[in-house]
């Protein structure tokens, strides 16, 4: 049964610094990997999606990665702003299945 | 954009009310999905539909049945409303595997509250 972690469960960092978030995954039979932003009270807005045969996939100062073979995908955030301040979860998409399997997130405060 | 629309963000229903979430995408996805999501549970299945007329149940069935009449609309119903179904509940939409992959969109939560 597929299973997703992400650490740490909560990060407070200051305003400007770069930072990395972690998720990892049990089961490497994955088509997917997608990263998403949640705001408090809010749905989930995606960020990233990374196909099972790609690497990584960018989008302004969002980078993520993805290791099929060791189970990982990491989240890199440039020069952290206020507005960055979220809850960051990522999810799998099986290759047998249709669900997307979440991860618990990481509650990020990115302080001024 | 895709747009996932859900059609209330708070509701307030009674213990035994038979209640209708309903959700509607706007990029005839084939995969829609319904979520609930509650503190310190993470997000959890409830059911998903990859085709109209097609469900399957998730892994928190119980209490909830579902209806796609039309490939935009995935309606969450809840029999009999019970305080355990208090939470936040979220619809998603993804297209089915293919070169445009599966990326999946969510609407902006409903909050249910039973009292």
């Amino acid at each position: 049964k597929q299973e997703v972690t992400q650490i740490p469960a909560a990060l407070s960092v200051p305003e400007g610094e770069n930072l990395v978030l972690n998720c990892s995954f049990t089961d490497s039979a994955i088509y997917n990997l997608q990263w998403f932003r949640q705001d408090p009270g809010k749905g989930l807005t995606s960020l990233l999606l990374i196909q099972s045969s790609q690497r990584e996939q960018t989008s302004g100062r969002l980078n993520a990665s993805l290791d099929k073979s060791s189970g990982r995908s990491t989240l890199y955030i440039a020069a952290s702003q206020p507005g960055d301040s979220a809850t960051y979860l990522c999810a799998v998409y099986g290759d047998s299945s249709y669900k997307l399997i979440f991860g618990s997130g990481t509650r990020l405060l990115v302080r001024p | 954009d895709v747009k996932v629309t859900q059609s209330s963000r708070y509701l307030v229903k009674r213990t035994g009310e038979k209640v209708f979430l309903e959700c509607v995408q706007d990029m005839d996805h084939e995969n829609m999905f319904w979520y609930r999501q509650d503190p310190g549970l993470g997000l959890r299945l409830i059911y998903f539909s990859y085709d109209v007329k097609m469900k399957e149940k998730g892994d928190i069935p119980e209490g909830y049945s579902v209806s796609r009449e039309k490939k935009e609309r995935f309606s969450l119903i809840l029999e009999s409303a019970s305080t355990n179904q208090t939470s936040m509940y979220l619809c998603a939409s993804s297209l089915n595997r293919g070169p445009g992959g599966t990326e999946a969109f969510f609407g902006q939560g409903t909050r249910l509250t039973v009292v």
